[in-house]
Formats: C-alpha cells, sequence, structure tokens
C-alpha cells in the first residue's frame, strides 16, 4: 500500500493522559499536513511541515499540542493532558509540492486516528 | 478570511437521478479547488480537483466546475447509485504550500 497511513486507527484514552499520533505520508511527498475533524463539520488545518520544518500551526494547535516531522519522513502528533474537547478524527496529508507552485499540488489523506477522551 | 459553505446541507435522492451539490467560497484568490468523498468514520479520498485556470474537470460520472469570479463550484454526479452515499467535501487552496480550507460538507444518501 503506496498510500497515507495513519496509527493507531482509534485510540480511546482518560482525561489528564498524554497521546502520540503517528503518519506516515506517500513516500516521495515533501509536505505534510495534519488536520482535526469533529462530527458533522470539515476538517480544519492544524500544521503543516516541508521536508522536516514546520512552516504553519493554526491557532487550534494549543500549547498542549506538539508536532514533529524528524528526518522529513514520518510525522508524530502529541497531545499532551488531553480533554474531552480534543475528542475528533485527526487526519493526516501529504503532497508533492517541493516549491512555489501557482496552481497548488493535490492532497492525500491518510485513514484518519479517531481520539475518543473519557 | 476564506470561508467556505456548501448547500444543501444534506440530500436523497432516488438511485438514477442526476443531482448537483454546491460550494460557495468567499474569497476568489484560490489556487485551486478540490471535492472530496468521505465514508463514515473514514478518512477523505480526493475525487476533483480544479486548478485556478480551470473551468472544469471530469472523473466518470463526476463532473466538478469552478467559476472563480463568482466563487462558485459545483459538483454534478450523473446516475446516482447507492455507493455513492457519502459526505461530499469541497476544500479551497488559497497558498503556494496548498494548505487547504474546508466547507462542512453535503451529506448524500442515494436511495435504491
Amino acid at each position: 500500500d503506496t498510500g497515507v497511513s495513519q496509527d493507531p486507527r482509534h485510540k480511546i484514552t482518560k482525561r489528564g493522559q498524554n497521546v502520540t499520533f503517528r503518519c506516515d505520508p506517500i513516500s516521495e511527498h515533501n509536505r505534510l499536513y495534519w488536520y482535526r475533524q469533529t462530527l458533522g463539520q470539515g476538517p480544519e488545518f492544524l500544521t503543516y511541515f516541508q521536508n522536516e520544518a514546520q512552516l504553519e500551526k493554526s491557532r487550534l494547535l494549543s500549547d498542549r499540542f506538539s508536532a514533529e516531522r524528524p528526518k522529513g519522513s514520518f510525522s508524530t502528533l502529541e497531545i499532551q493532558r488531553t480533554e474531552q474537547g480534543d475528542s475528533a478524527m485527526y487526519l493526516c496529508a501529504s503532497s508533492l509540492g517541493t516549491g512555489y507552485n501557482k496552481f497548488g499540488y493535490e492532497q492525500y489523506f491518510g485513514p484518519g486516528t479517531r481520539l475518543t477522551v473519557t | 478570511k476564506q470561508e467556505v459553505t456548501q448547500i444543501p446541507a444534506a440530500l436523497s435522492v432516488p438511485e438514477g437521478e442526476n443531482l448537483v451539490l454546491n460550494c460557495s467560497f468567499t474569497d476568489s484568490a484560490i489556487y485551486n479547488l478540490q471535492w472530496f468523498r468521505q465514508d463514515p468514520g473514514k478518512g477523505l479520498t480526493s475525487l476533483l480537483l480544479i486548478q485556478s485556470s480551470q473551468r472544469e474537470q471530469t472523473s466518470g460520472r463526476l463532473n466538478a466546475s469552478l467559476d472563480k469570479s463568482s466563487g462558485r463550484s459545483t459538483l454534478y454526479i450523473a446516475a446516482s447509485q447507492p455507493g455513492d452515499s457519502a459526505t461530499y467535501l469541497c476544500a479551497v487552496s488559497e497558498t503556494s504550500y496548498d494548505k487547504v480550507i474546508f466547507g462542512p460538507g453535503t451529506s448524500l444518501s442515494v436511495i435504491p
């Protein structure tokens, strides 16, 4: 399977615990994105990496959230001291973009990690 | 601030009907527009991507149009099938690094 993969697919945790999700993008894709989707809504942008550099973070990404992409390949998203409001689907996407393209590049999404905070 | 809206929020049609889903965006300065499909509890599947200089894209029974100046896009599904039942999301990219802004989606149910 050469698509975007995410692990775990489901995570149930108690409030106050830390959780970490992993995303493996399509191998030749330099750009990697994290989105959060709550029930009945479209995904909302969280953060973006170009290779290993984190170039933008949404205001949705509070200081309890941290994302890394240490070698420009897979990425992790960690949530510390989880709250019930963190319950959502966390989606990872990747694209081929390596530089400026005025038309943009198509994003490919993984299956998501469903987080439930009890 | 870019906002994307979709009408209707939900749609139920009998099998075989042709249907149109609508998407509007507030800022016409976009790079591209994508239509995605999402099955319940699953990730997103890209259906069509329209570049800002294009007017439409077609894939099988799907046709998407883009009127950038008016901030509108439509997704046309011909001869709908029960397997088309899903949520359809419209998303625009307004930066060179492709961050996309999504609409809330249209939930489609095709009745056999």
